[in-house]
């Protein structure tokens, strides 16, 4: 079965931390895809990465970074000198089957606050 | 580049009435995806089509719930006898499979209160 897991429900920092977000999944597929959205209080889902299982390089974009770890099923997400903009509630996702599948499997989501 | 659109946004319905959801996918994209969203969790797939053709639904789509997307542009969901917990958020994605994976892009959603 395919599963996503993110502990953490709510962090809330002081602008300028840094902050990681956790994301867990489990597969018994060997290719697939991971995925983080952002849905601020507006609602839409805003797409942010994807990473695929053979591509395990750390990703950076501006004051976003990922670190995919296959050994330990982990795609965690990090921000860094996060700012009031950054407040939003963040989901990681997988496609299983190598993408071949519709659908994504998401989390329950991380609602992050960070206050001025 | 216009994005993902649904109407309506919002929808406030009697228990037992239908109501129905429209999705505008990104034009060039040939999937379209629907999802639900409850509140303090993520969003659950509920269908997806490829052009016209519908190629999986969830058991969460009971038989209640019917989608259509008749010229493989716009999709609707219908959903009948609306009961309380059918309120939540309706997502609406679209992606294209030419490209691997498909990134789902999502539209703003609609929110279903049932009274």
């Amino acid at each position: 079965a395919q599963k996503v897991t993110q502990a953490q429900t709510e962090i809330s920092v002081v602008e300028k931390e840094d902050v990681t977000l956790d994301c867990v999944y489990e597969t018994r597929d060997t290719t697939y895809y991971l995925f983080w959205y952002k849905q601020p209080p507006s609602g839409e889902l805003v797409f942010l990465i994807r990473r695929n299982s053979f591509d395990e390089q750390n990703e950076i974009s501006g004051r976003y970074s990922w670190n995919f770890q296959k050994s330990t099923s982990s795609f965690n997400f990090t921000i860094t000198a996060s700012q009031v903009v950054d407040s939003a509630v963040y989901f990681c996702a997988l496609s299983a089957d190598g993408g071949s599948q519709g659908n994504l499997i998401f989390g329950k989501g991380t609602k992050l606050s960070v206050k001025p | 580049d216009t994005g993902v659109s649904q109407d309506p946004r919002h929808k406030i319905t009697k228990r037992g009435q239908n109501v129905t959801f429209r999705c505008d996918p990104i034009s060039e994209h040939n999937r379209l995806y629907w999802y639900r969203q409850t509140l303090g969790q993520g969003p659950e797939f509920l269908t997806y089509f490829q052009n016209e053709a519908q190629l999986e639904k969830s058991r969460l789509l009971s038989d209640r719930f019917s989608a259509e997307r008749p010229k493989g542009s716009f999709s609707t969901l219908e959903i009948q006898r609306t009961e309380q917990g059918d309120s939540a958020m309706y997502l609406c994605a679209s992606s294209n499979s030419g490209s691997r994976p498909d990134t789902q892009y999502f539209g703003p959603g609609t929110r279903l209160t049932v009274l």
